[in-house]
């Protein structure tokens, strides 16, 4: 199947430093991506819908402010995790949408704020 | 909204023991269903996925029907190896048309461990 790398794959900051994480589709174009964030024993929540060229649709109840993204091109999207603090310590996995629908994930990205 | 609920884990089993992962689903229209699996150290893959009730997902030896009147899609194996050792996520779009698949909601996870 068809490849997205994450990076890094973990990262340690300290509070109050930005972090940024990047998606990128190594062998197809991603016209959408979406960033997920896992709490331990919990399910995938998704964060965002990440369309290249415009803005990203935030789902209910994420800071936007707090969390951004941007969609460059049609294989590269971050997410910039901002003033970081210790609650937004996480693991966080983007997905890439090919051209036929199906969603292809990267490894996540394990962040942990100091 | 959407939700989905997989069986508690983890799961413990002897090598070709059978597998049962349940996994349970509301939704807001008519959904997709999916299984995804996730090795050590890697991404999520997807393993198998029913777009339709009735319809019968399968790949590397793992099954699992989409029943719409009990609204489930239980991942089964007749004989689990050890390389099956894996998170393995229910999940569920209903995105317009179900074919496109990228929003999805997803069960907790379901930790399998194979012995020898």
């Amino acid at each position: 199947g068809a490849v997205v790398s994450q990076h890094p794959s973990w990262v340690i900051c300290k509070s109050g430093t930005s972090v940024k994480i990047e998606c990128r589709s190594l062998d197809f174009q991603a016209t959408t991506m979406f960033w997920y964030r896992q709490f331990p024993k919990q399910s995938l929540m998704l964060m965002a819908t990440s369309n290249e060229g415009s803005k990203a649709t935030y789902e209910q109840g994420v800071e936007k402010d707090k969390f951004l993204i941007n969609h460059a091109s049609l294989t590269l999207s971050t997410l910039t995790v901002t003033s970081a603090h210790p609650e937004d310590s996480s693991f966080y996995i983007c997905s890439a949408r090919s051209w036929d629908g199906e969603a292809f994930f990267g490894q996540g990205t394990r962040l942990t704020v100091v | 909204g959407n939700s989905v609920t997989q069986m508690e884990g983890p799961v413990t089993l002897s090598e070709e023991a059978f597998l049962t992962i349940n996994c349970t689903y509301t939704a807001t229209g008519y959904p997709s269903l999916f299984w995804y699996v996730q090795y050590p150290g890697e991404g999520l893959q997807l393993l198998l996925k029913a777009t339709k009730a009735d319809d019968k997902g399968s790949n590397k030896g793992f099954e699992a029907t989409y029943r719409k009147e009990t609204t489930s899609f239980h991942l089964e194996k007749g004989s689990v190896q050890v390389s099956d050792s894996a998170v393995y996520f229910c999940a569920l779009t209903t995105e317009a048309g179900g074919t496109s698949y990228g929003k999805l909601t997803f069960g907790q996870g379901t930790i399998l461990t194979v012995h020898p």
